[in-house]
């Protein structure tokens, strides 16, 4: 069985400062781990994902994400937040599977 | 490019009624996945379709059915709605062949509300 973990269900970040959403997963197989961001009233859009090779993944808007085998995680990261990163944040995992496990999400509020 | 589209937006129900939301793939993919998103949750699985046939199942009755259409699209159809059932549906679009390192693209989604 698959599963992932956001430990925080919210997270809140000056503009300008760091951003970090937490993420850990369990599989039984080599893991395939999704971000997805989620506005209000929207759908998911894909922001980056780890499939194989280097451990820091580059994603759309400045987003990357750092995977940790020995720690089973996926943090997303961002270097430095805007008030227009404010959204939901998913973290999904996959394995030898079709379907995409999903965390609860976390709360992103980035104040100006 | 469109990407995914789902339709209707909203939609408002009553218990036992009947419902069918309807999706059409991004341009290109061939595989359908629908997810349920209730309030406060992360989205869950409900099934993939993949030429025209069921793949895949989550854990959901079979209240909860689907179809395939030669040009990928698909419906999802609910019967007996329940209060519960009451959540954002989701379609998301990928490319079956490669499976576990496809990204799922995802629609807008349609908002049902059951009274």
């Amino acid at each position: 069985a698959q599963s992932v973990a956001q430990p925080e269900d919210q997270v809140n970040v000056a503009e300008g400062n760091p951003l970090t959403v937490k993420c850990t997963y369990s599989v039984s197989g080599n893991p395939y781990l999704f971000w997805y961001v989620q506005y209000p009233n929207r759908g998911l859009q894909f922001l980056l994902k780890y499939i194989t090779g280097d451990n820091l993944v580059k994603g759309s808007y400045g987003f990357e994400a750092e995977f940790n085998k020995s720690q089973t995680s996926f943090h997303l990261k961002k270097p430095s937040a805007l008030v227009s990163d404010s959204a939901l944040y998913f973290c999904a995992v996959r394995d030898n599977d079709y379907k995409l496990s999903f965390g609860a999400g976390t709360t992103v509020t980035v104040r100006a | 490019d469109a990407g995914v589209t789902q339709s209707p937006t909203h939609l408002i129900k009553t218990r036992g009624q009947q419902v069918t939301l309807r999706c059409s793939p991004k341009s290109g993919h061939d595989t359908v996945s629908w997810y349920q998103q209730a309030l406060g949750q992360g989205p869950q699985f409900i099934f993939q379709y993949y030429e025209e046939e069921e793949r895949q199942r989550g854990n959901f009755p079979d209240r909860f059915s689907g179809h395939q259409f030669p040009n990928y699209s698909s419906e999802l159809n609910v019967n007996a709605l329940l209060l519960g059932d009451s959540a954002l549906y989701l379609c998301a679009s990928s490319l079956g062949q490669a499976r576990y390192q496809e990204t799922q693209y995802f629609g807008p989604g349609t908002r049902l509300l059951v009274l």
